[in-house]
Formats: C-alpha cells, structure tokens, sequence
C-alpha cells in the first residue's frame, strides 16, 4: 500500500516565521493530497488539500505544494501564530478511499 | 457545509459492559463513513470502514465482534464496544466521506471513551 514519510516530527518557530512540514509519498498514482490539523483533545480538520493535476494551492496563510516528479508535496505556513500550535498530518490516500495516517507533525509556534 | 457529530462526547463505563457511539453526517448524505482509534500521544488508527447497507471492513488486527459497526443509514453510523475492557478505554473518532467519486473526510468531535 501506499506509504507517505513525514517530516520533521516536531517543529518549533517564532511567532511570525514560517513553518515547513514535508511529506514523500511512494505511490506515483496517488491524486489526492490532504493535510490535517489537529490540536490537543479535538477532531482532525482538514486545512488544505491538492490534487495531482495541480502543483500548488493557497489559502491566506497555508498553501500546498505538490512536486509529482520528486513525489513530495509540502505545507507551508506563513506569518505563524500561537494558535497554528497543533499536530499537524499528511495521511496517505490509498485503496478505497482510506486515510492511513502517520505520526505528524507537532508544530509549536513560541512567543 | 459538512458537519458530522459523534454521541456521546464522553462515557465512563464498568468493565464488561457495552457502550455505543453514534456518528452522524448532518448536512449531507454518507455513503461511507470510517471509524479511528486515537491513543494519547498517538496518531490516529484505522479501525473500519462502514459502507451502508454493507457489512463494515474491518482493518488487520481489529475485532469485528468486539467492535460492531452499524451504517443503517446514509447519515448514521453506529460503533459498539462489546465487553469493554480498560484497555479500551481511548478516543474514538469517525469521519464521513460526501460521495463515492469524493477523497475529502469530514471528521467528528470524537467521543472519550473511559473503561473503568
């Protein structure tokens, strides 16, 4: 099946700077790209996804980035704030429509 | 929109009792919903996937007579934790899926199962 690394496994950044997280898929036919946040006690919500006809996508501060050739796509997060501070996922899609989630990301953002 | 509530949000039980978690798509029709199980510090685990008016599939290494999964209806799924034991006591999670030709997962609160 489809396996999706991960990284880094935490992350910690100053309020403003930027955050890059990073996932390798393995699959080459993998379309469907979707990152989800998650913070302590609460349900995963999906923040942003792509799809493989298309090499980015942005939403305010978060955009996506999708390289098909190298097989890694990747959630950038500008201008950080405190309340960006949760795990953070890039679940692979594989047969059926599944999301097999990995160990994320734990983003903290410091004042 | 697309909402999808879990209830309860929180039980306590006694050992060996059974306890049964509702998940439901609100504002949409579910043609597949699919359950996790989130220890602390953990991420989340597949479970099954319930397809309605099907038997769910259940993922290696879950027990599909000690989870019993429901999906009576495009709307409602159900999870039953037969013969609770401790050692399932963790956060159970389900999300629902708008359509078969739709890859977007719409997640529930989550419900704080405790065994006592």
């Amino acid at each position: 099946g489809e396996n999706v690394e991960q990284h880094p496994s935490t992350l910690s950044v100053q309020e403003g700077d930027s955050a890059v997280i990073k996932c390798t898929y393995s699959d080459s036919a993998s379309n469907y790209f979707p990152w989800y946040k998650q913070e302590l006690g609460k349900r995963p919500q999906l923040i942003i996804d792509i799809r493989s006809n298309v090499g980015e996508k942005k939403d305010q501060r978060i955009a996506v980035t999708l390289n098909k050739t190298a097989k890694h796509f990747s959630l950038h997060i500008t201008e950080t704030q405190p309340e960006d501070s949760a795990v953070y996922f890039c679940p692979s899609t594989g047969g059926g429509n599944k999301l097999t989630f990995g160990t994320g990301t734990q983003l903290k953002v410091e004042l | 929109g697309a909402v999808v509530s879990q209830h309860p949000s929180r039980v306590i039980c006694k050992s060996g009792t059974s306890v049964k978690i509702e998940c439901r798509s609100l504002d949409f029709q579910a043609t597949t919903m699919f359950w996790y199980r989130q220890f602390p510090k953990q991420s989340l685990m597949l479970m099954a996937t319930s397809n309605e008016g099907s038997k769910a599939t259940y993922e290696q290494g879950v027990e599909k007579d000690k989870f019993l999964i429901n999906h009576a209806s495009l709307t409602l799924s159900t999870l039953t934790v037969t013969s609770a034991h401790p050692e399932d006591s963790s956060f159970y999670i389900c999300s629902a899926r708008k359509g078969a030709g739709t890859d977007t997962q719409y997640f529930g609160p989550g419900t704080r199962l405790t065994v006592l």
